[in-house]
């Protein structure tokens, strides 16, 4: 089975840290994704990487940034945190093997509230 | 720019009860749809996916539909139970690759014994 690790189940940080969520994945996943998500919003995609050192802004990257060093390990930065980064972090992987049956597998995810 | 809506909200039904979950996209130019189920405070774990060219995929009491040309698709879940109880959402992938999927805001199910 595909196993997607998110570094902690829960984080409390306070206004202007700098914060790193962790996540890993098992199964030689070329993508990865970081989604924040809030009630009646639905997930948003924060950044997307397609390989390692290549990275893409998803809908709402400002805040944010992220690091993929290594190809099952994929970082998303919160540079100085803020409150309204309060929420649900997920992470998720998929294979590119360019069909369409290609799905995401998800990470238990990260709630953060930064005080 | 792809939109995707999920009616209703919220649904609370006894156990035993037949129930239809709606998705809906403004694209047609979809490659796949995709349902997921998600337990709260836990991670999204994918129920069906259904490709452009099938008309519906089924998982036991599970049942999806798809049709592109209206832009929508159902979930249909037979004789629910309370294990059944979480938000559904549905997903289409995002033009230009990568598998980037556009999420809906999901449907909250309660089904109470």
């Amino acid at each position: 089975d595909v196993k997607v690790t998110q570094s902690s189940r829960y984080l409390v940080k306070r206004t202007g840290e700098k914060v790193f969520l962790e996540c890993v994945q098992d199964m030689d996943h070329e993508n990865m994704f970081w989604y924040r998500q809030d009630p009646g919003l639905g997930l948003r995609l924060i950044y997307f990487s397609y390989d390692v050192k290549m990275k893409e802004k998803g809908d709402i990257p400002e805040g944010y940034s992220v690091s993929r060093e290594k190809k099952e390990r994929f970082s998303l930065i919160l540079e100085s945190a803020s409150t309204n980064q309060t929420s649900m972090y997920l992470c998720a992987s998929s294979p590119r093997t360019g069909t369409s049956t290609d799905t995401q597998y998800f990470g238990p995810g990260t709630r953060l509230t930064v005080l | 720019k792809q939109e995707v809506t999920q009616i209703p909200a919220a649904l609370s039904v006894p156990e035993g009860e037949n129930l239809v979950l709606n998705c809906s996209f403004t694209d047609s130019a979809i490659y796949n749809l995709q349902w997921f189920r998600q337990d709260p405070g836990k991670g999204l774990t994918s129920l069906l996916l259904i490709q452009s060219s099938q008309r519906e995929q089924t998982s036991g009491r599970l049942n999806a539909s798809l049709d592109k040309s209206s832009g929508r698709s159902t979930l249909y879940i037979a004789a629910s139970q309370p294990g059944d109880s979480a938000t559904y959402l549905c997903a289409v992938p995002f033009s230009g690759g990568y598998n980037k999927l556009i999420f809906g805001a999901g449907t909250r199910l309660a089904v109470h014994p």
